[in-house]
């Protein structure tokens, strides 16, 4: 199975501040890594598809760019409502495989 | 709007049975792969299952095979998971997703439904 290794697990970071959440693949996937918001007691979101691509009604300050097997997603002005739970999967390879989490909270 | 709503979980003891079923309205569901993705408490994401579109071909992670049997009724628009001989290592919240295979993959998820295998 491919490893997906997520980081940091936890992040406090102040409003309008720029956040960068890692993800490293255990090989190379190509680009078909996916990033997911997911709010407490909420269904998970799709943020970012195929690594790089914003899925359609998520705000602009979202973004992924990926170089080899490190991908990273970052949010350019941290906003309130982007406080969540933040994660990773790989769907190059079966079985799809998950980061461990990355939860963002206010400094 | 894409909406998947599950059902069915709750508490079973060790070596009991439990079936959940998730409900998907706003999409053609019988055009698209669907599965099961669960996370224990305090533990990562892991894939449990999928089923293609048709219903004719069913995969599974190893810790479940023989145990958990995934299918679906695209009459209904509705998935299920069987799960038989439950370990307290399942105990999770079950999570029912879209899988738009091969291209983006779990696009849509559920709110999930907590299963607790305990004596």
């Amino acid at each position: 199975d491919i490893q997906v290794t997520q980081s940091p697990s936890s992040l406090l970071a102040s409003l309008g501040e720029r956040v960068t959440i890692t993800c490293q693949t255990s090989q190379s996937i190509s680009n078909n890594l996916n990033w997911y918001q997911q709010k407490p007691g909420q269904a998970p979101m799709l943020l970012i598809y195929y690594a790089t691509s914003l899925q359609t009604g998520m705000p602009s300050r979202f973004s992924g760019q990926y170089s080899g097997r490190s991908f990273t997603l970052t949010i350019t002005s941290l906003e309130p409502e982007d406080i969540a739970n933040y994660f990773c999967l790989q769907h190059y390879s079966a079985p799809w495989t998950f980061g461990g989490g990355t939860k963002l909270e206010l400094k | 709007e894409v909406q998947l709503v599950e059902s069915g979980g709750g508490l079973v003891q060790p070596g009991r049975s439990l079936k959940l079923s998730c409900a998907a309205s706003g999409f053609t569901f019988s055009n698209y792969y669907m599965a099961w993705v669960r996370q224990a408490p305090t533990k990562g994401l892991e894939w449990v299952a999928s089923i293609t579109n048709s219903g004719g071909s069913t995969y599974y992670r190893d810790s479940v095979k023989g145990r958990f049997t995934i299918s679906r009724d695209n009459a209904k628009s509705t998935l299920y998971l069987q799960m038989d001989s439950l370990r307290s290592e399942d105990t999770a919240t079950y999570y029912c997703t879209r899988e738009d295979y091969p291209g983006i993959t779990l696009d849509y998820w559920g709110q999930g439904v907590m299963v607790t295998v305990s004596s």
